[in-house]
């Protein structure tokens, strides 16, 4: 399974955007990029994927890397209510479709 | 908007006993997965289901794990014999199954085994 790294853990304060790094230098063409969160006590849950192009929903962002090595999930404006776990995983396809979560980026929100 | 539910939310049991783990998956999903989270450690893949079958185990889904979709709504996943470090929160989640597609969780069933 190809691989991501994420730093353990981030602050931030309330209301300020954040940029939370993933590398995955082993990444392969077919590989989506997925991020999810776990809210303490909560399962995880799904916050945005991309494949190649940018990708905006209402919760976040993803900015993918040109050559797809590295990718950043931008919250723009942080509320205490997105103090979590993230996740950057990658969806390796054929017929394989199980999330492999890694120890993920656990951010703190300041108020 | 539609989720995924399970049942009970705790359950404490004792070392030998038999668990059911009881889920709804979001009601036109196709796949179905179970996966654990051990207290301080990362969330852990140990099956999926499709079509009545069993699609991908993980190591850790071995004899004493079984899973079932006993009708058109429930997926259970079942412990025959639970022993001490199988205590963890167990998550449920469900999906149309394709890699760009999202999984739904559930809220998870925490198991305590002494």
């Amino acid at each position: 399974d190809a691989k991501t790294t994420q730093p353990n853990s981030m602050e931030s304060n309330e209301e300020e955007p954040v940029h939370l790094p993933c590398n995955h230098s082993t990444i392969s063409g077919t590989d989506y990029i997925h991020w999810y969160r776990q809210l303490p006590s909560q399962g995880p849950e799904y916050v945005i994927h991309g494949l190649t192009s940018n990708v905006n929903n209402r919760m976040a962002s993803l900015a993918i890397a040109e050559d797809r090595k590295s990718s950043t999930l931008i919250l723009h404006r942080a509320t205490l209510r997105d103090a979590a776990v993230y996740y950057c995983i990658l969806g390796s396809g054929a017929g394989s479709y199980q999330l492999t979560f890694g120890k993920g980026t656990k951010l703190s929100v300041i108020p | 908007e539609p989720e995924v539910t399970q049942t009970p939310s705790h359950q404490v049991t004792q070392m030998g006993q038999e668990v059911i783990l009881r889920c709804v998956p979001i009601s036109n999903h196709l796949y179905f997965y179970w996966y654990r989270q051990i207290l301080g450690q990362k969330v852990e893949f140990l099956v999926s289901f499709y079509n009545n079958e069993i699609s991908e185990k993980s190591e850790i889904f071995d004899d004493q794990f079984s899973v079932e979709r006993p009708d058109g709504s429930n997926f259970t996943l079942k412990i025959r014999s639970t022993k001490l470090e199988d205590s963890a929160m167990y998550f449920c989640a469900s999906d149309h199954g394709t890699v760009q597609e999202t999984q739904y969780f559930g809220p998870g069933t925490r198991l305590l085994v002494l």
